[in-house]
């Protein structure tokens, strides 16, 4: 059964750092890309950015709301992602979700949903 | 960046009914489009890619169609389980992958 487990969330104030992590079971990591993709009430789904399997360069592309201040990293010995996040603002507030994909442009397997809240 | 227009916003339909859900480009594209279903409380999950092909497990019930600028996602047969907000993404033209607002699927 395939697994994505998030955690680290929590509450932060702004301009602190987090690391989210997803910790994956039931595929063969190595071969899927991961993404992070968040949910707000302001602005519903928002992709945050991706990370290509090692076979496509292990790269990361960016939203540009979130570029220079997100993250994006996988350790391939323990199938887990991370998304390091930054110079929080409030807006980066909601529910970060991880998902493996074989193709990294459809979203195939998510995670539960880690809450983010960045507040003083 | 491309937008994407869903309507309506909500949409209730009686069991057993069709329920039929937009999605509009702001720019034309083929079929690089995705549905995804999610329920309260839970992560959205894939029903359909490439406009018109169904994840794996998804029931035949629940079809895509479309190109250009306007996507269709039919369920033919209302079921209480498809009681959820249904969302489109596009991945033709990234980044950013970007997102409708969603269409809310409930019971008239």
């Amino acid at each position: 059964e395939v697994q994505l487990v998030g955690s680290g969330g929590g509450l932060v104030q702004p301009g602190r750092s987090l690391r989210l992590s997803c910790t994956t079971s039931g595929f063969t990591f190595g071969d899927y890309a991961m993404s992070w993709v968040r949910q707000t009430p302001g602005k519903g789904l928002e992709w945050v950015g991706f990370i290509r399997n090692k076979a496509y360069g292990g790269t990361s592309e960016y939203a540009a709301s979130v570029k220079d201040r997100f993250t994006i990293s996988r350790d391939e010995s323990k199938s887990i992602a991370y998304l390091q996040m930054n110079s929080l603002k409030t807006e980066d507030t909601g529910v970060y979700y991880c998902i493996g994909s074989l193709d990294i442009l459809i979203l195939q397997h998510w995670g539960q949903g880690i809450l983010v809240t960045v507040s003083s | 960046e491309i937008v994407l227009t869903q309507s309506p916003a909500t949409l209730s339909v009686s069991p057993g009914e069709r329920a039929t859900l937009s999605c509009r480009s702001s720019h034309s594209f083929s079929s690089n489009l995705a549905w995804y279903q999610q329920k309260p409380g839970q992560a959205p999950r894939l029903l359909i890619y490439g406009a018109s092909t169904r994840a794996t497990g998804i029931p035949a019930r629940f079809s895509g169609s479309g190109s250009g600028t306007e996507f269709t996602l039919t369920i033919s047969s209302l079921q209480s389980e498809d009681i959820a907000v249904y969302y489109c993404q596009q991945y033709d033209n990234w980044p950013p992958i970007t997102f409708g607002q969603g269409t809310r699927l409930d019971f008239k």
